[in-house]
C-alpha cells in the first residue's frame, strides 16, 4: 500500500513569507504528527492530529499551525517565515499514537529553505 | 521533563564487528520504545519496537534491541555490521496513553569496510 506522501518535496521562500505543507497518511491512519529536523536541534514536535483534533502541541511559537481534514490529510502552516525556519519537515502517519505503541510511518520530508 | 538521550553523537564500527547503539530514558510509567533509521535525504524508518514481555527484541535487517528496566536504557545491537547499515539512528519513547512521541538527538553509524 501507498506509504506517506509529503508534498512538495522541496520549496525556497524569502523571509516574511507564509508557507503550506501537505502530508497524505497511509490509508486507514487516522493521527498525524509533524516533525522539524535541523542539524542542532535533532527532531522536534511541532503537533500530533487524530480525527481532525490537535491532541498534542510542542514548543513552537504560534506561527506553526496546522490542521487535518475528514479523510486524514493534514497540512502545516508557516507564517511570517524566518530564516531559522529552514529545516527538514517530516510529517508521520500512525493507526493510532498511543494505541499499543503503535509505531509511526514517516514520509521522506519536505526541505524548506528560507532565503 | 521527559527525554530521551542517545550518548554518543557517532559510533565507528569496521564491517563484520558487532554494533551497539545506546539510548537511556527517563519517561513516566512504562513506555513503550522505538529504534528508527534515517538515510539521506529519506524519512526516518521503522526498525522496531518494545511493548512488554521478553527484554530482547528482534527487528529489520537483523537489529536487535535490549530493554533494561532498571538502567532505563534501550541500547540497539547488531552482531555483525554492514556497510549499508551507516545511517542516522534515532531512539523514541512513548509514555502509555500518551500522544507525543519523544525522540532523541540521533546518533550517526559509520560501518568501515
Amino acid at each position: 500500500k501507498a506509504g506517506v506522501t509529503q508534498t512538495p518535496r522541496y520549496l525556497i521562500k524569502t523571509r516574511g513569507q507564509q508557507v503550506t505543507l501537505s502530508c497524505s497518511p497511509i490509508s486507514g491512519h487516522r493521527s498525524v504528527s509533524w516533525y522539524q529536523q535541523t542539524p542542532g536541534q535533532g527532531l522536534q514536535f511541532l503537533f500530533e492530529y487524530f480525527s481532525e483534533t490537535q491532541r498534542n502541541k510542542g514548543n513552537f511559537p504560534g506561527r506553526f499551525s496546522g490542521r487535518q481534514f475528514s479523510n486524514s490529510r493534514s497540512e502545516m502552516n508557516v507564517s511570517t517565515l524566518e530564516l531559522g525556519d529552514s529545516a527538514l519537515y517530516l510529517c508521520a502517519s500512525s493507526l493510532a499514537v498511543g494505541r499499543r505503541g503503535t509505531e509511526a510511518f514517516f514520509g521522506q520530508g519536505t526541505r524548506l529553505t528560507v532565503v | 521533563a521527559q527525554s530521551v538521550a542517545q550518548p554518543e553523537d557517532q559510533v565507528n564500527v569496521a564491517e563484520g564487528n558487532p554494533l551497539t547503539v545506546k539510548c537511556t530514558y527517563s519517561v513516566s510509567g512504562n513506555p513503550y520504545l522505538f529504534w528508527y533509521v534515517q538515510y539521506p535525504n529519506r524519512g526516518l524508518q521503522f526498525l522496531l519496537k518494545y511493548i512488554t514481555g521478553d527484554n530482547l527484541v528482534k527487528g529489520s535487517y537483523g537489529f536487535e534491541a535490549e530493554f533494561n528496566k532498571s538502567q532505563t536504557s534501550f541500547h540497539l545491537k547488531k552482531p555483525s555490521a554492514l556497510v549499508s547499515d551507516s545511517a542516522l539512528y534515532f531512539c523514541a519513547a512513548l509514555n502509555t496513553g500518551g500522544f507525543k512521541t519523544i525522540f532523541g538527538a540521533g546518533t550517526r553509524l559509520f560501518v568501515k569496510a
